[in-house]
């Protein structure tokens, strides 16, 4: 069964100190794996795609990588702009469409 | 502004009543979805349609029925809720594929509907 965890559940910094968001999966043959940033109040808004171990994708402070088991999403010097919840996502060879999301990690970044 | 609204944007209803959420994109996607997230749960979906064809019904109780008249009109029609169905409602559209099935395109979200049933 294709399955996907996140940690931390959720995570406190300071504005300017770096960390990673990890999420580790399961999944029968690997179609895609999705970062997704969600503020509150509001749906997911897609970030990045990666499709193989080894590939890496940046937007602004923000760099997805990805493993045969795990991806992370490093965050460097983030601003408080950066709080939000993260969401992994799966998509594997036998659930077409149908992606599995992991919980999430909510950020929070202090000024 | 992404492209995908959905309204009411909150609703309260009893557990007798029958109320609809309305979902409308405006990005030319042919794939539209319905995903249930509750609290400290992950993203549930729950029905997919692809040319306004139904593709994906994720074992979901009859009360709740989809209705998709075309590629950019996606609704969900509740009745006799149960309390636990209280969670946001959020629709989402992608690009979609015609003859394969929705692809792993990414998808985009509307703000949800927050559900409340007493």
């Amino acid at each position: 069964e294709d399955q996907v965890t996140q940690s931390p559940e959720a995570l406190r910094l300071q504005e300017g100190e770096s960390s990673s968001l990890n999420c580790s999966y399961t999944v029968s043959g690997l179609r895609g794996l999705f970062w997704y940033r969600q503020d509150p109040g509001k749906g997911p808004e897609f970030l990045f795609t990666l499709y193989s171990a080894g590939e890496e994708k940046e937007k602004e402070r923000l760099k997805a990588t990805l493993t045969k088991k795990e991806s992370f999403l490093h965050i460097t010097a983030p601003k408080p702009e950066d709080s939000a919840t993260y969401l992994c996502a799966v998509l594997g060879s036998s659930n077409t469409g149908k992606l599995i999301f992991g919980q999430g990690t909510t950020l929070q970044v202090k000024p | 502004e992404t492209g995908v609204t959905q309204t009411p944007r909150h609703l309260v209803m009893g557990m007798t009543n029958k109320k609809s959420l309305k979902c409308e994109q405006h990005l030319g996607h042919n794939a539209m979805y319905w995903y249930k997230q509750s609290a400290k749960k992950p993203l549930e979906l729950m029905f997919v349609y692809n040319f306004k064809e139904q593709t994906e019904n994720n074992s979901v109780p009859s009360r709740f029925s989809p209705e998709c008249p075309n590629s950019s009109h996606l609704f969900l029609h509740l009745h006799t809720l149960q309390p636990e169905d209280s969670a946001l409602y959020l629709c989402a559209s992608s690009q979609g594929g015609r003859g394969q099935g929705v692809t792993n395109e990414k998808l985009f979200f509307g703000s949800g509907t927050q559900l409340s049933v007493l």
